[in-house]
């Protein structure tokens, strides 16, 4: 069965400072990751998905993401903090290729940013 | 506007008297799917639905129902409501099932007493 750890519950960052979010998966392949981040009060929006070929991903507003399969991971970065991306960040794991219909998601990371 | 719909954003009932809240996409998505969201427990998938007539249990499928009788609609029914089940849930729709990217509903927040 695949799973996904997010092994910070809460981080708190300076506006401006760089990030660094951690997820760790488990499964018997390579599967399709995800993050998604959920601002308050909104549902979830894609910020980036690793499928196959360059390990480094590029998403929206700013975030990569790099899989590292020696690691079993799928950590998520942001050079730069700004005080709007303070949100909670799921990461999740799917099995490859057509006819996959479970998703998994980690438990979150909320992420706090001060001005 | 490509989106996904939830009715109703908010809703509070008594333990035992049945609910359902509908979702509804227009992007003329194959795959749905209800996640209900618990606080330190993430998002855990209910049911999942990959066409019009065909759905599946998903990881904490217990005491919910669904349908699927026209493509754009997905209704979560819940017929004898627990406080258990007292959660924020989210439905959402992808072209290509778990490995496609999901587009979610606002979410709908349930208090059952």
């Amino acid at each position: 069965a695949q799973s996904v750890t997010q092994p910070d519950i809460h981080i708190t960052v300076s506006e401006g400072a760089s990030l660094e979010l951690r997820c760790n998966y488990s499964y018997g392949a390579t599967p399709y990751l995800f993050w998604y981040v959920q601002s308050p009060g909104q549902g979830l929006q894609l910020l980036l998905k690793y499928f196959s070929g360059d390990t480094l991903v590029q998403g929206i507003k700013g975030f990569e993401a790099e899989f590292k399969r020696s690691q079993s991971s799928f950590n998520l970065r942001k050079p730069s903090v700004h005080w709007s991306d303070a949100a909670e960040y799921f990461c999740a794991v799917g099995a490859p290729g057509a006819g996959s219909y479970q998703l998994t998601f980690g438990k979150g990371t909320k992420l706090s940013v001060i001005p | 506007e490509a989106q996904v719909t939830q009715n109703p954003r908010y809703l509070i009932t008594v333990t035992g008297k049945k609910l359902t809240v509908t979702c509804s996409q227009n992007m003329n998505h194959e795959y749905m799917s209800w996640y209900r969201q618990d606080p330190g427990l993430g998002l855990r998938q209910i049911y999942y639905s990959m066409n019009v007539e065909v759905t599946d249990k998903g990881d904490v499928p217990e005491g919910y129902k669904v349908s699927r009788k026209e493509k754009r609609n997905f209704p979560l029914i819940l017929e004898s409501p627990s406080p258990n089940q007292t959660s924020l849930y989210f439905c959402a729709s992808s072209q290509d099932g778990a490995s496609d990217t999901q587009y979610f509903g606002p979410g709908t927040r349930l208090t059952v007493l």
